[in-house]
């Protein structure tokens, strides 16, 4: 079992859709990141959060320690938002352990 | 600036070649990555480096070599590779070691014929 676990895998919605895209992890970390990775490969960090919620325009993350679980919301869902989106957790060593990501399709 | 820049883009080598990667940042960072992503897969940790020393080597092959010539540059040297070595590199960089904040360069995609 990975350490962080990402759902769904695959996600295909429509334009102006509500997008939540979930991880779980199983181990202590000091903070944890949702990143966005465009075809081109490149890697965009979204955010990066230790407790409660962050939003930057159209994009909301949670974060619940306890349950050890995070959330990024996408509101009024857009084609150029499709992307791989990849959640990874710090575990205060100098490494980050990643999820498998999502592959996030929003049709027009 | 809060980029890090990584040349080449893309890279085609054969496997008796010598090559090398380049990642560079210039936000004062004293910790610098080496990731390795295979398609479809999450990037998997190569090197660490903190204050120009190699603190991490996740087992890689002898055949990458890393080298950190001062704090804002961090090259990857390549040698003898495979074909299965083909694959996108990433680098990151952050302002200390285990502060989690990390910013990753867009990657050379690397193709070993």
């Amino acid at each position: 079992k990975n350490e962080v676990e990402q759902s769904p895998q695959n996600l295909t919605a429509q334009e102006g859709e509500f997008i939540t895209i979930n991880c779980s992890y199983s181990v202590g970390i000091s903070a944890l990141h949702w990143l966005q990775q465009h075809p081109g490969g490149g890697i965009v960090s979204l955010f990066m959060l230790s407790s409660g919620k962050k939003k930057h325009g159209r994009l909301i993350a949670t974060i619940n320690i306890q349950e050890k679980h995070s959330s990024l919301h996408i509101t009024a869902s857009h084609p150029r938002d499709s992307a791989v989106y990849i959640c990874a957790v710090h575990q205060g060593a100098q490494k980050l352990v990643f999820g498998q990501g999502t592959r996030l399709t929003i049709n027009p | 600036d809060t980029e890090v820049t990584q040349t080449p883009k893309h890279l085609v080598m054969g496997m008796t070649n010598k090559k090398s990667l380049k990642c560079e940042q210039h936000m004062g960072h004293r910790a610098m990555y080496w990731y390795k992503q295979k398609a479809k897969k999450p990037p998997e940790l190569m090197f660490v480096y903190s204050y120009e020393k190699l603190s991490i080597n996740e087992s890689v092959p002898s055949r990458f070599s890393p080298e950190c010539p001062n704090s804002s540059l961090l090259n990857l040297h390549l040698h003898a590779l495979q074909p299965e070595d083909s694959a996108l590199y990433l680098c990151a960089s952050s302002h200390a070691p285990g502060d989690p904040e990390a910013f990753f360069g867009q990657g050379t995609r690397l193709t070993v014929v």
